[in-house]
């Protein structure tokens, strides 16, 4: 069973509106989930962490965990074209980051 | 606004020869990191290091591997003897240890793309 799973993807969403995107875990006693961009041949930039259940807004990104679920999710609302990338789900062990392989999301102008 | 660096941004190697990935973590991070990204694939841990020894290491990190942290800024990775499938970025992270809530923030460094032929 694979530690972090992401939708597939790719996503595409026109300008304006609302990217979705989803992340399931194995390791039900993980606390700390990681939201992260990367764009094509650039390194992991961190958008968001969540450690508690519900929901975490942060200008337009929204992350939303439920632990009982070993779920996360990651929202973007008014998704502009810079917003396109490859968004990573990570989660954090003792020490390690464990992520997900990341979905890829397009923007239409 | 501080950050890691990471030299060379590309190196290129014979198979069997030896190389060393620099890192140069973030000031007062205390704990450093070692990730690879094989070309469309996912970012894979391979170690961690804290005061100066490993404190988790993955499954890759193998024999062939080693980390260093030789002086009070640079952090080393070597390869003894590189194989076709260590071809991959190669990335450095770092973080200060804050463990309030576990968060815990990882700085990634730009990364350095090793091919081996």
């Amino acid at each position: 069973q694979k530690e972090v799973e992401q939708n597939s993807g790719p996503l595409s969403v026109p300008e304006g509106a609302i990217a979705s995107l989803n992340c399931t875990y194995s390791d039900r006693g993980s606390q700390s989930f990681f939201w992260y961009r990367q764009y094509s041949g650039k390194s992991p930039e961190l958008i968001m962490f969540i450690y508690s259940n519900g929901d975490k807004e942060d200008g337009r990104f929204t992350a939303q965990l439920n632990k009982a679920s070993q779920y996360v999710s990651l929202l973007i609302r008014d998704s502009q074209p810079s917003d396109s990338a490859t968004y990573l789900c990570a989660v954090k062990g003792d020490y390690k980051l464990s992520f997900g392989a990341g979905t890829t999301v397009t923007v239409r102008a | 606004e501080p950050e890691v660096t990471q030299t060379p941004s590309h190196q290129v190697t014979q198979m069997g020869q030896e190389v060393i990935l620099r890192c140069v973590p973030i000031s007062n991070h205390l704990y450093f990191y070692w990730y690879r990204q094989i070309l469309g694939q996912k970012v894979e841990f391979l170690v961690s290091f804290y005061n100066n020894e490993i404190s988790e290491k993955s499954e890759i990190f193998d024999d062939q591997f080693s980390v260093e942290r030789p002086d009070g800024s640079n952090f080393t990775l070597k390869i003894r003897s590189t194989k076709l499938e260590d071809s991959a970025m190669y990335f450095c992270a770092s973080s200060d240890g804050r463990t309030s809530g576990d968060y815990n923030e990882q700085f990634f460094g730009p990364g350095t793309r090793l091919t081996v032929l």
